[in-house]
């Protein structure tokens, strides 16, 4: 069965701090996508970042860096010098390509707090 | 840009009535579903919509129905509401020949007194 676990449940930092979120998943398909979304409190997930299972490249955009390590199926996700916009929830996600991507398993979330 | 739009941003509803919770996506896609995200809990899928009047039974189904008779538009029924469906309610969408990510829209919060 697929499981996506994401331990840290509230982090607060300073701004201009890095942090990284954790993700953990669970999965018997040799073939499936993993995903990072933002909801800020104006409640909309927006889409952050796809990776497939063949592609372990680490990628970076802007102060965003992901990390994926089939290894120790983690995709965990960096910010760098942290914003106040950044404030929001984080959920990695996990889609299976045998089920069509159809049933795509959310982590419980980060809740990320960035102070002033 | 993909634009998901709800037709609710709060909805405040009585114990036992029928509740309609629709949701209008403008990008052709082919794939609809409807989450539901609580407390610790992350989202969870409802039902989904591979095509027009295709539906499908996510993992959480109980309670709710689904009726998707265009292909922009997906509707999640709450046949009679109850307070344990007292929740934020997600719509997305999705192309599946282009990409696996979903779009979502700004979601509904219900409230079931």
């Amino acid at each position: 069965a697929q499981k996506v676990t994401q331990a840290q449940t509230e982090i607060s930092v300073v701004e201009k701090e890095d942090v990284t979120l954790d993700c953990v998943y669970e999965t018997r398909d040799t073939t499936y996508y993993l995903f990072w979304y933002k909801q800020p409190p104006s409640g909309e997930l927006v889409f952050l970042i796809r990776r497939n299972s063949f592609d372990e490249q680490n990628e970076i955009s802007g102060r965003y860096s992901w990390n994926f390590q089939k290894s120790t199926s983690s995709f965990n996700f960096t910010i760098t010098a942290s914003q106040v916009v950044d404030s929001a929830v984080y959920f990695c996600a996990l889609s299976e390509v045998n089920t069509g991507g159809f049933k795509t398993i959310f982590g419980a979330g980060t809740r990320l707090f960035v102070k002033a | 840009d993909v634009k998901v739009t709800q037709s609710s941003r709060y909805l405040v509803k009585r114990t036992g009535e029928k509740v309609f919770l629709e949701c209008v996506q403008d990008m052709d896609h082919e794939n609809m579903f409807w989450y539901r995200q609580d407390p610790g809990l992350g989202l969870r899928l409802i039902y989904f919509s591979y095509d027009v009047k295709m539906k499908e039974k996510g993992d959480i189904p109980e309670g709710y129905s689904v009726s998707r008779e265009k292909k922009e538009r997906f509707s999640l029924i709450l046949e009679s509401a109850s307070t344990n469906q007292t929740s934020m309610y997600l719509c997305a969408s999705r192309s599946p020949q282009v990409t696996y990510e979903q779009y979502f829209g700004p979601g509904t919060r219900l409230t079931v007194t």
